[in-house]
């Protein structure tokens, strides 16, 4: 079965360090997308940064890398140099193929971190 | 560049009216999804549209609900009649074959 696991309901970290967030996903496929999104109070969707499943380096996207362990099956995300700004909820999300084989595909999403950076 | 633009932000509704929430996807785009968050379930994809054609509709949850995308930039979801157990953000989202799925602000539903 297709799963994303987010482990950490809720963290605390101060202002200025690196956190890291966790998740492990679960899928059969060999082409899927990890993607991870935070949505602070105001509850908009915003797209962080992509890794493929082919991709041979770690994305990286200004503060934000994820941090792609294949045999693991993990990807997590680590924010550096942490703001007051970054206080928000976190989603994980894999993209896998649809049934009909299109390379299109839906996400499927973890349950969240909530994520409280401390001044 | 606009993103993807979704209306009403926040709706409020009586029991058993018809509601209706709008998208018009990132231009270019088209993939279009339709999903809901709740507290209890998450995020749920309801459904997805490829170049303007219905292509998963598994997660729309009953016959109260149907949604539409007449054309590349235009989509409904469209509840009717509407129960309180239909009280979420539905967010609608687009993106172009095989890349990154851009979100709107989410429309933001209760039913009382």
């Amino acid at each position: 079965a297709q799963k994303i696991t987010q482990t950490q309901p809720g963290m605390f970290v101060q202002e200025k360090e690196a956190v890291t967030l966790d998740c492990t996903y679960d899928t059969s496929d060999p082409s899927y997308g990890l993607f991870w999104y935070k949505q602070p109070s105001s509850g908009e969707m915003i797209f962080l940064i992509y890794q493929g499943s082919y991709d041979q380096q770690n994305a990286t996207e200004g503060r934000y890398s994820l941090n792609f362990q294949k045999a693991r099956k993990s990807a997590n995300l680590v924010i550096s140099a942490s703001q007051l700004g970054d206080s928000a909820m976190y989603f994980c999300a894999m993209r896998v193929p649809f049934l009909d084989g299109g390379s299109q595909g839906n996400l499927i999403f973890g349950k969240g971190t909530k994520l409280s950076v401390k001044p | 560049d606009a993103g993807v633009i979704q209306s009403p932000r926040h709706e409020v509704t009586e029991m058993g009216q018809e509601v209706t929430l709008r998208c018009k996807p990132i231009s270019g785009h088209n993939s279009l999804f339709w999903y809901r968050q709740t507290m209890m379930r998450g995020l749920e994809l309801l459904i997805y549209f490829n170049n303007n054609v219905p292509i998963d509709d598994s997660g729309m949850p009953e016959d109260r609900f149907s949604a539409k995308m007449p054309n590349a930039s235009f989509s409904t979801l469209k509840i009717q009649p509407s129960e309180p157990r239909d009280s979420a953000v539905y967010f609608c989202a687009s993106s172009f074959t095989g890349n990154t799925i851009y979100f709107g602000e989410g429309s933001w539903l209760t039913v009382v």
